[in-house]
């Protein structure tokens, strides 16, 4: 069954670097979202795309934050410059075009900012 | 006017008991109402969902329950089972491709 795979599993990085986490998300599907988890919270909305471009944002996902889906596969979610409130599990989704709003989502990627 | 509450934030159910979790939005232009499932360390895997213009749908040993006027939705779990112990989340979203608003989790333990 196919199914998003997400790496690095765990990142641990210091306050202020820049990190990327990479997502490949189902092959026949057009719509990528990325989504946070902050450790015993609700999960919360970052932002998707679609057709080469963000779709939608939150308000989280500020200028410090960029998506980029650098070949046919790969989807990315970029942080420029870390800070310890955003240490949390960054999930990846993916969804076929039609009208089900029906999201798979990846494993996660714990990220840890020191 | 984008949450989604959902209640309780924990319920312990004994083996073969019914779990039941609700979950409450304010938005009325939502238009889909899924239910994920999340094991620790693990992504949400959608368990079941359902669309405004039905009231209920059964999936083996889930259902779902929804009332539009009330603007709720509630996920039924029969036979309750060790296994299904899981945090779930409600959520809903509208439009095609639109971000999902997630409520708060429950965390279900199921005892033996």
């Amino acid at each position: 069954e196919p199914e998003v795979t997400q790496t690095p599993s765990h990142q641990v990085t210091q306050m202020g670097q820049e990190v990327i986490l990479r997502c490949v998300p189902i092959s026949n599907h057009l719509y990528f979202y990325w989504y946070r988890q902050i450790l015993g919270q609700k999960v919360e909305f970052l932002v998707s795309f679609y057709n080469n471009e963000i779709s939608e944002k939150s308000e989280i996902f500020d200028d410090q934050f960029s998506v980029e889906r650098p070949d046919g596969s790969n989807f990315t979610l970029k942080i420029r410059s870390t800070k310890l409130e955003d240490s949390a599990m960054y999930f990846c989704a993916s969804r076929t075009s039609g009208g089900n709003n029906e999201q798979f989502f990846g494993p996660g990627t714990r990220l840890t900012v020191l | 006017q984008q949450q989604v509450k959902q209640s309780p934030q924990s319920l312990i159910v004994q083996k073969g008991g019914i779990s039941i979790i609700n979950c409450a939005y304010e938005n009325t232009a939502f238009d889909y109402f899924p239910w994920y499932q999340q094991f620790p360390g693990k992504g949400p895997a959608l368990l079941i969902a359902i669309r405004p213009d039905v009231s209920e749908k059964k999936e083996g040993r889930f259902t779902i329950s929804f009332n539009k006027s009330a603007k709720q939705f509630s996920l039924h779990i029969m036979d309750s089972q060790p296994g299904d112990s899981a945090t779930y989340f409600c959520a809903a979203s509208s439009g095609a491709g639109n971000m999902l608003t997630f409520g708060g989790g429950t965390r279900l333990m199921v005892k033996p």
